[in-house]
């Protein structure tokens, strides 16, 4: 159990296109994402926090109009990278959390985007 | 917000040492410590966690210690084998309520190699 699902793996874009990434929560449902970006060789830094029917809370440095964060269902969370340029270019990682009191996150399979 | 160190970033041992990893957190609010162990190119995967009313969790050759009062937690990896090499991160998170519920702040990593 507690899977979650991330689409596409892999996407090579052209700069300035707009990017958008599902990761969904397979069997179970999720009422809090996040989303997080690792660049080649460094840590896993976290952007946004995503409740379902809600807006998404960014971190300090990440642009809410970049980064569009839609969490439209209690299975379901996407993020688009809007007008996408190469220093873009990074793993996106989801995770989620199956409901409150539970502390652990599960992790999607991330997606590796590079803008051309 | 939370800040996490983590030592040391390279690991080098041969196979049947025991391996340590440190790391300090700054936020006496956190109350849950997650270990990652991450291949390249993969998702980040739970191997042990604790949280803040337990000083210490041992799952087979993997163990975790945590000092509340000086604020920092270790991992512990013992019998080490070749299919241990991999990114290891440590992880904080806030306690419960309000917006930060639940957010991760990551370590910076700790590449382990294991000889054989």
């Amino acid at each position: 159990g507690a899977v979650v699902s991330q689409h596409p793996s892999r996407v090579i874009c052209k700069s300035g296109t707009s990017v958008k990434i599902e990761c969904r929560s397979l069997d179970f449902q999720a009422t809090t994402m996040f989303w997080y970006r690792q660049f080649p060789k460094q840590s896993l830094m976290l952007m946004a926090t995503s409740n379902e029917g809600s807006k998404a809370t960014y971190e300090q440095g990440v642009e809410k109009d970049k980064f569009l964060i839609n969490h439209a269902s209690l299975t379901l969370s996407t993020l688009t990278v809007t007008s996408a340029h190469p220093e873009d270019s990074s793993f996106y990682i989801c995770s989620a959390r199956t409901r409150w009191g539970r502390t652990e996150q599960f992790f999607g399979p991330g997606t590796r985007l590079t803008v051309l | 917000g939370e800040n996490v160190e983590q030592h040391p970033s390279t690991l080098s041992v041969q196979e049947g040492d025991s391996a340590v990893i440190k790391c300090t957190y700054s936020d006496s609010a956190s109350n849950y410590f997650p270990w990652y162990k991450q291949e390249l190119g993969k998702r980040p995967q739970l191997i042990i966690d604790i949280r803040s009313n337990v000083g210490e969790k041992k799952d087979q050759r993997i163990a975790v210690t945590l000092n509340k009062t000086a604020k920092h937690f270790s991992l512990h990896i013992t019998e080490t084998q070749p299919e241990d090499s991999a990114v290891y991160f440590c992880a904080a998170s806030i306690g419960a309520g309000g917006t930060s519920y639940g957010k991760l702040t990551f370590g910076q990593g700790t590449i382990l190699t294991v000889h054989p």
